[in-house]
């Protein structure tokens, strides 16, 4: 049931870009994206819903193969704040909603 | 708007024991859930909502009971702690297909 994501975690410089994935095995109604830091409670990125419909962040960018059941978060020009866990979280029916394992994002300036 | 209230935030239970973790949302959201996380994972769904008087299992129930008797409150209840249930607790409401807003969290710890 839950999304796979990867990688598992990233070590980025200040600038550089990176793609996190998010795949499922059942058809998805939605996908979400969310960045944890340590000890905090997840925060909102992104909604990518079926049909095309987006709603973020204006930093933040994603997409949605509904075909294939995948998502990818795009970061660009990594900032320090961007350092956390990433989560995907997808749902196929309304009602029962997976989070992924997590990706560790680390920015080094 | 207070957003998603979780109480206690810490809690240390001996085996055995039982406990209720409180939730409340003041946002009017239809669907909310509980997760538990434990270190270094991801969010294991435990239970979940759609309304008042609505509920259902996730991926990992056992153990917790939940019931959902206004919109506003979703408490979580452990029926006799054990040291598997060491876990940060988060509870989630939203709205339709939004976005979950979570709570800040109870760091459950079972000796």
């Amino acid at each position: 049931q839950q999304p796979v994501q990867s990688p598992q975690a990233v070590i980025l410089r200040e600038g550089e870009d990176a793609v996190i994935n998010c795949s499922s095995s059942k058809a998805l109604y939605s996908v979400h994206w969310y960045r944890q830091k340590h000890g905090e409670a997840p925060v909102f990125l992104m909604i990518l819903l079926k049909g095309g419909e987006q709603k973020g962040h204006e930093k933040i960018s994603a997409s949605f193969n509904e075909k294939k059941q995948q998502s990818s978060l795009y970061l660009t020009a990594s900032q320090l704040s961007y350092s956390g866990t990433y989560f995907c979280g997808t749902g196929s029916n309304f009602n029962k909603f997976y989070f992924g394992s997590g990706t560790k994002l680390n920015v080094k300036p | 708007n207070a957003g998603v209230t979780q109480t206690p935030k810490f809690q240390v239970l001996k085996t055995g024991q039982s406990m209720t973790l409180q939730c409340a949302q003041d946002m009017n959201h239809e669907y909310m859930s509980w997760y538990r996380q434990d270190p270094g994972m991801g969010l294991r769904l435990i239970h979940y909502s759609v309304g008042a008087g609505i509920t259902d299992q996730g991926e990992v129930p056992n153990g917790y009971n939940v019931s959902r008797s206004t919109t506003e409150d979703f408490p979580l209840r452990l029926l006799s702690a054990a040291p598997s249930q060491t876990s940060v607790y988060f509870c989630a409401s939203r709205s339709g297909y939004n976005e979950q807003f979570f709570g800040p969290g109870t760091r459950l710890t079972v000796l």
